[in-house]
């Protein structure tokens, strides 16, 4: 059973559009919550964490919304550049506890 | 240079041989760990280490071997390696466990 559900699996959209990516998780044990950015041939590289405390995290052009009531959290790109072209890996995990787990991942295509 | 490595880059090796890949860290991370990424799937633990000498199972343990006698070092074994454990590998590191860094990767093809 997966843990953490993204969707969708992939995402075009234009220069300067806001992609969205979403995911969904069942485990309320859950308090931890990182999106990763990943390029062809590179491993992971964390971008953003969120708690369950806050319902909203910004930095810089990403933003990290979060709704404890109903168990999802979404990644938003601001002002995406063809540079943010990469997939996109949400996970959960609970704080004291180190067992990551994944979604399935979403492949961005920001076009020029 | 400070920051986590892998080795090899790239592996090709048989059904039922045994092959170790290995991971490296600079930073002294008290937390290590390996994971599997195949597509579809996204990346799935295979095992971690809070410490040297600590080492317990995530997702996905069956057939893979760990050992972690240096803090720097969390090498992972595949006993007998098998088609299903073609993938690409990745190794992490964090000082308090949930920020993971992750290396680049080892892409390991079983013929």
């Amino acid at each position: 059973q997966q843990q953490v559900k993204q969707s969708p699996q992939s995402l075009i959209v234009q220069k300067g559009g806001i992609p969205i990516i979403n995911c969904a998780y069942e485990n309320t044990a859950f308090d931890y919550f990182p999106w990763y950015q990943q390029f062809p041939g590179k491993g992971p590289a964390l971008l953003i964490a969120i708690r369950p405390d806050v319902s909203e995290k910004k930095e810089g052009r990403f933003t990290i919304s979060f709704n404890k009531s109903a168990k999802q959290f979404s990644l938003h790109i601001m002002d995406s550049q063809p540079g943010d072209s990469a997939t996109y890996f949400c996970a959960a995990s609970s704080y004291n506890f180190n067992k990551f787990y994944f979604g399935s991942g979403t492949k961005l295509n920001v076009k020029p | 240079d400070a920051g986590i490595t892998q080795s090899p880059r790239y592996k090709i090796t048989e059904t039922g041989r045994q092959v170790t890949l290995m991971c490296h860290q600079t930073w002294s991370h008290s937390y290590m760990f390996w994971y599997r990424q195949d597509l579809g799937h996204g990346l799935r633990l295979i095992y971690y280490s809070a410490a040297a000498d600590i080492t317990d199972k995530g997702e996905v343990p069956d057939g893979y071997v760990v050992s972690r006698s240096k803090t720097e070092n969390f090498p992972l074994t595949l006993e007998s390696a098998t088609r299903s454990q073609t993938s690409v590998y990745f190794c992490a590191s964090s000082p308090v466990g949930y920020e993971q860094y992750f290396g680049p990767g080892t892409r390991l093809t079983v013929t």
